[in-house]
């Protein structure tokens, strides 16, 4: 099963919005609605920020949002905030009971 | 609150084995699906294993299937990945991870293992 494609860096300056995609097959990401969204600071643990496509847990900022159309998927944070610099990384469910990850994506907040 | 706590990283040589632990506690563990996550020095997130609630359904990464073993003892409150047959490629941050079934809501700190000669 090949990684879900995401773009290697995104980069926004403070109180702008940027989007990461992740896009798969009709296998994974367009298939199921068991996409989730992590944030990974350096040296960290990663944390889910999106669960099914689009929900939010407890605790996690409004400023995050996902969505999915298709085969895709995205990450929107709005109101970029310094400590918003990580690297993010999607996950689907595929068809065979496994799971798959993004390659990730470093943001960069300018 | 939920902690997720590994053990049981080293050095080790290939071909060698290690059996990694995840001690869980804030959760009633015998509920939840379980899994193991690892991440190569430098590199993006692999799903290994996963394990359901009563242990009845587990699954592999191609990568691993046929060498390394989950298992869970839910009097004990614990996850354990048996490694065997340990290549350089499977030197990486093993995390311990809550879920397998939609996501996965919480991890562990990671423990590393090191494959090398």
């Amino acid at each position: 099963q090949s990684a879900l494609t995401q773009p290697a860096s995104v980069s926004g300056s403070p109180g702008q919005s940027i989007t990461i995609s992740c896009t798969g097959t009709s296998s994974d990401v367009g298939g199921y609605n068991y996409v989730s969204w992590y944030q990974q600071h350096p040296g960290k643990a990663p944390k889910l920020m999106i669960y099914d496509v689009s929900n939010r847990p407890s605790g996690v900022s409004n400023r995050f949002s996902g969505s999915k159309s298709g085969n895709t998927a995205s990450l929107t944070i709005s109101g970029l905030q310094a400590e918003d610099e990580a690297d993010y990384y999607c996950s689907s469910y595929i068809s065979s009971s496994t799971w798959v990850f993004g390659g990730g994506t470093k943001l960069t907040v300018l | 609150q939920v902690q997720l706590v590994e053990s049981g990283g080293g050095l080790v040589k290939p071909g060698g084995s290690l059996r990694l632990s995840c001690a869980a506690s804030g959760f009633t563990f015998s509920d939840y699906y379980m899994s193991w996550i690892r991440q190569a020095p430098g590199k993006g997130l692999e799903w290994v294993s996963y394990i359901s609630a009563s242990g009845g359904a587990i699954y592999y990464a191609d990568s691993v299937k046929g060498r390394f073993t989950i298992s869970r003892d839910n009097a004990k409150n614990s996850l354990y990945l048996q490694m065997n047959s340990l290549r350089a490629e499977d030197t990486a941050v093993y995390y311990c991870a809550r879920g397998g079934r939609t996501t996965f809501n919480y991890w562990g700190q990671g423990t590393l293992v090191t494959a090398s000669s």
